[in-house]
């Protein structure tokens, strides 16, 4: 398996453009879940979905930011307009509930945007 | 709602000597499940084990160890004969089953180990 698949690995970006970041979960996987990672907040969980469904987008900043899952093995977050606030990693994971969740979440490589 | 603790953010070990890195946890939730895992500076997350809520024993893989402690909830990670290639960020996380698979991480310990 080639693991959960991110895209662009690197984005900059100039304040106020439209930036989409990309994830294909590993087949199977029906829980897909965004995060952000920063120096100053950590790790934050932005939203999940399973089956392709948003279940919790409580994390998600504000309405700048919208994620889509359009199918079990693709899924979008994107921020419009872009602020330098959003400089930031985000990550994509999927996992298999119920299943040995004793392997764990699996992360992508993570997108590193900077908004300028 | 679920809150995850590491009040170390940084520790410092000899190379060859054992370390553990602490993690406390919140939830109401009587079922969940501990992980830890491991951001090297290249950046990406590296999941290291997991400990369930109603296992009996202490996971452990390979040179790492979760020392359990469901009263005190705590799940402290136990890194033994240490490695150069060990130094790095450890993240501790939860999920838990009321949560359905909301997953929380802690706020990370950075870990250098000396030559």
């Amino acid at each position: 398996d080639a693991g959960v698949i991110q895209s662009p690995r690197h984005e900059v970006t100039e304040m106020g453009q439209e930036v989409t970041l990309r994830c294909k979960p590993i087949s199977g996987h029906d829980y897909l879940f965004w995060y952000r990672q920063t120096m100053m907040r950590g790790l934050e969980l932005l939203i999940y979905f399973n089956n392709n469904v948003p279940i919790d987008d409580s994390g998600m900043p504000e309405d700048r930011f919208s994620a889509k899952m359009p199918n079990a093995s693709f899924s979008t977050l994107k921020i419009q307009p872009s602020e330098p606030r959003d400089s930031a990693v985000y990550f994509c994971a999927s996992s298999l509930w119920g299943r040995d969740r004793a392997s764990g979440y699996t992360f992508g490589s993570g997108t590193r945007l900077t908004v300028v | 709602a679920q809150k995850i603790t590491q009040t170390q953010p940084g520790m410092f070990v000899q190379e060859k000597e054992a370390v553990t890195l602490d993690c406390t946890y919140d939830t109401s939730d009587p079922s969940y499940g501990l992980f830890w895992y491991k951001q090297p500076s290249s950046g990406e997350m590296i999941f290291l084990i997991y400990q369930g809520s109603y296992d009996q024993q202490n996971a452990t893989e390979g040179r790492y160890s979760l020392n359990f402690q469901k009263a005190r909830k705590s799940a402290n990670l136990v890194i033994s004969a240490s490695q150069l290639g060990d130094s790095a960020m450890y993240f501790c996380a939860m999920s838990a089953d009321n949560y359905g698979q909301n997953f929380v991480f802690g706020p990370g310990t950075r870990l250098s180990v000396l030559p």
